[in-house]
């Protein structure tokens, strides 16, 4: 069964800077591209970045380039999201997801809460 | 800008058979942007229904489908049940890697 865990959120000031962690198990992770996907409260969904398998090849939406930075560890499992600079419209639930054919999302994590606030 | 579009809400009786669609403001929805749903309940994290058109995510039932109509994808619940009342959003691949959702539809079955 495919499972992904999301950790790291938080409360965190204006202008810092937070990392987010997603466990991924039940599939051979270093063959899935992956992507991070964000919904503040009471809005809709939008996607935040992207990784290749391999990790050679990210994406970012105009919105964080520059200040958010996607990874991970294939010997791990687990795809990062370094967030820096943070302002309060970064504030959201920030899921991970498997990406199918790095075209389509097929399975979600359940999301980790981030409120940016003084 | 690209806006993938929606309809904000829509209703639908017990039983019966509702068609979302999610469209472009520029242009027609084809299977190139391998459009996805995926639903949504508050407080939950999103359920993917159906991803690249047509293809069910696994576990959902057949009474869910995907396809392109016209100039736009769409979703075809048939046999609404109250418990599909929910969120529900579509997601264009716009290449480069990246995604664009839809605003969503809110689903009320009554």
């Amino acid at each position: 069964e495919v499972q992904l865990v999301e950790s790291g959120g938080g409360l965190v000031q204006p202008g810092g800077s937070l990392r987010l962690s997603c466990a991924a198990s039940g599939f051979t992770f270093s063959t899935y591209a992956m992507s991070w996907v964000r919904q503040a409260p009471g809005k809709g969904l939008k996607w935040v970045s992207s990784i290749s398998g391999s990790g050679g090849r990210t994406f970012y939406a105009d919105s964080v380039k520059g200040r958010f930075s996607i990874s991970r560890d294939n010997s791990k499992n687990t795809l990062y999201l370094q967030m820096n600079s943070l302002r309060a419209d970064d504030t959201a639930v920030y899921f991970c997801a498997r990406l199918e054919g790095f075209r389509a999302i097929d399975y979600w994590g359940q999301g980790t809460l981030v409120t940016v606030s003084s | 800008q690209t806006v993938v579009t929606q309809e904000p809400s829509f209703s639908v009786s017990p039983g019966g058979t509702v068609t979302l669609t999610c469209g472009l403001s520029s242009g027609s929805v084809s299977t190139n942007y391998f459009p996805s749903w995926h639903q949504q309940t508050p407080g939950q994290a999103p359920r993917t229904l159906i991803y690249n058109t047509n293809t069910r995510s696994s576990g959902v039932p057949d009474r869910f489908s995907g396809s392109i109509l016209g100039n736009k994808a769409a979703l075809t619940i048939a046999g609404a049940q109250a418990d599909d009342e929910s969120d529900y959003y579509c997601v264009l691949y716009m290449g480069s890697g990246s995604w664009v959702f839809g605003g969503g539809t809110k689903l009320t079955v009554l």
